[in-house]
């Protein structure tokens, strides 16, 4: 059981809006920074948010990140068939004094 | 282009021993730590912990203490995570990741910027 809690599976079609949220706690999303990383299935995580609301050079601008209290979100706007990948979270947790993820979204693009 | 390859797919039997590889690439392995994150089938993935790459000093993840062990070759630019005594649970994909620290007046923070190519390791009988 993943410390970070996502839904399993999100979807949408070409062109649409989806959100992937990310809960946690006081220890983890709701005092630390939040990342998000897209996997497609069986290779290396690539970072696509940091810092919480941050992306790194070469990623689009339709991807944006947010949080709010312990929950993180990563939104995809104008949704494209090559978003199609797992997503997940990462944050650092002061109780436990390590990285916790979540569970991973599988999106899928209709 | 900064790259973290890992070693091949291990097909291994309970009880027995793997090494896996993360060679860097592109970058010189001294000036970042190496984490390690397992992914079983199906699950999220889940912190083992990190190599400091100046002293060799490792810290362990609550339920990675005991049977894995991480090490260096700084001469080959090589981190290394070791399983012994394998058991079926311990099948999955293992990762390694660069740990990037960034720095600021006001604010610094790691993260796990560049992650290696993945090792699957299956313990059968």
């Amino acid at each position: 059981q993943s410390v970070l809690t996502q839904s399993p599976s999100a979807s949408g079609t070409p062109g649409q809006r989806v959100t992937i949220s990310c809960s946690g706690s006081s220890s983890n999303v709701g005092s630390h920074y939040v990342f998000w990383y897209q996997q497609v299935t069986g290779t290396a995580p690539k970072v696509l948010i940091y810092r919480t609301d941050q992306r790194p050079s070469g990623v689009p601008d339709r991807f944006s990140g947010s949080k709010s209290g312990t929950s993180a979100s990563l939104a995809i706007s104008g949704l494209r068939s090559e978003d199609e990948a797992d997503y997940f979270c990462a944050a650092w947790d002061a109780s436990l004094s390590g990285w916790v993820f979540g569970g991973g979204t599988k999106l899928t693009v209709l | 282009q900064v790259q973290l390859i890992q070693s091949a797919s291990e097909l291994k039997k309970p009880g027995a021993s793997v090494k896996v590889s993360c060679q860097a690439s592109g970058y010189s392995l001294r000036n970042y730590a190496v984490n390690w994150v397992r992914q079983a089938p199906g699950q999220g993935p889940e912190w083992m912990g990190r190599i400091t790459t100046n002293a060799g000093d490792p810290t362990y993840a609550q339920g990675f203490i005991g049977r894995f062990v991480f090490s260096l070759d700084t001469s080959t630019s090589t981190a290394y995570l070791e399983i012994n005594n394998l058991k079926a649970e311990d099948t999955a994909l293992y990762f390694c990741a660069r740990e990037m620290l960034v720095s600021a007046p006001s604010d610094y923070y790691y993260y796990m910027d560049v992650w290696g190519t993945g090792t699957t390791v299956t313990v059968s009988s």
